[in-house]
């Protein structure tokens, strides 16, 4: 049962460089979401997808961008690291919306320097 | 807008305790409230839930009643085990304004043998 994979579980960037974060599930989801989590401040939501072909801004989104691939994958752009965007970065999915639960990847541990 | 308040950690247990960790929040509406958990390395999962006003969630020991008198949803165990050390999250989710999760800033929980 792999539920929500994410890629990589560890990166390094310097600042300026670019990367993408992968997100895939395997459980028929429609809404998929990116969250960071920072210490002290519980997890901001970044981006949110609904259903396959639509996204969503959410609590702070500038600097990021995402694609929804399709049902399964939701990926997270960073164009640009910059240091403040050092994190740990959380895919998740559900059924219909955050009222139903949430199914949370492992999470990557991103360090811009 | 929504907001979840959580007890400050860390927090440092004998076993067999009695825990409460207290939630409060802030949403119009009538929101679903959520309590997740996080073990040390891994992604968030759902611990126990409650859909309306009066609702208990329980799971693994672990109780939460929705008050919605004094807006809250703390999470009580009669008697904590070391396997229990982790982060929780209280959470919310409001269909008015923001279809998103809230979550609170976690409470590091540590259980000593």
């Amino acid at each position: 049962n792999a539920g929500v994979t994410q890629t990589p579980k560890f990166q390094v960037l310097k600042t300026g460089q670019s990367m993408t974060l992968q997100c895939a599930q395997d459980m028929n989801h429609n809404s998929m979401y990116w969250y960071r989590q920072d210490p002290g401040m519980g997890l901001r939501l970044i981006y949110y997808s609904a259903s396959e072909g639509t996204t969503d801004k959410g609590e702070v989104p500038n600097g990021y961008n995402v694609s929804r691939l399709n049902k399964r994958e939701f990926s997270l752009r960073l164009e640009s690291a910059a240091p403040s965007q050092t994190s740990v970065y959380f895919c998740a999915s559900s059924v219909t919306g955050p009222r139903s639960e949430a199914f949370f990847g492992q999470g990557t541990r991103l360090t811009v320097v | 807008g929504n907001s979840v308040t959580q007890m400050e950690g860390p927090v440092t247990l004998s076993e067999e305790a009695f825990l409460t960790i207290n939630c409060t929040y802030t949403a119009t509406g009538y929101p679903s409230l959520f309590w997740y958990v996080q073990y040390p390395g891994e992604g968030l999962q759902l611990l126990l839930k409650a859909t309306k006003a009066d609702d208990k969630g329980s799971n693994k020991g672990f109780e939460a009643t929705y008050r919605k008198e004094t807006t809250s949803f703390h999470l009580e165990k009669g008697s904590v085990q070391v396997s229990d050390s982790a982060v929780y999250f209280c959470a919310l989710f409001s269909n008015f304004g923001n279809e998103k999760l809230t979550f609170g800033t976690g409470t590091r929980l540590t259980i000593i043998p």
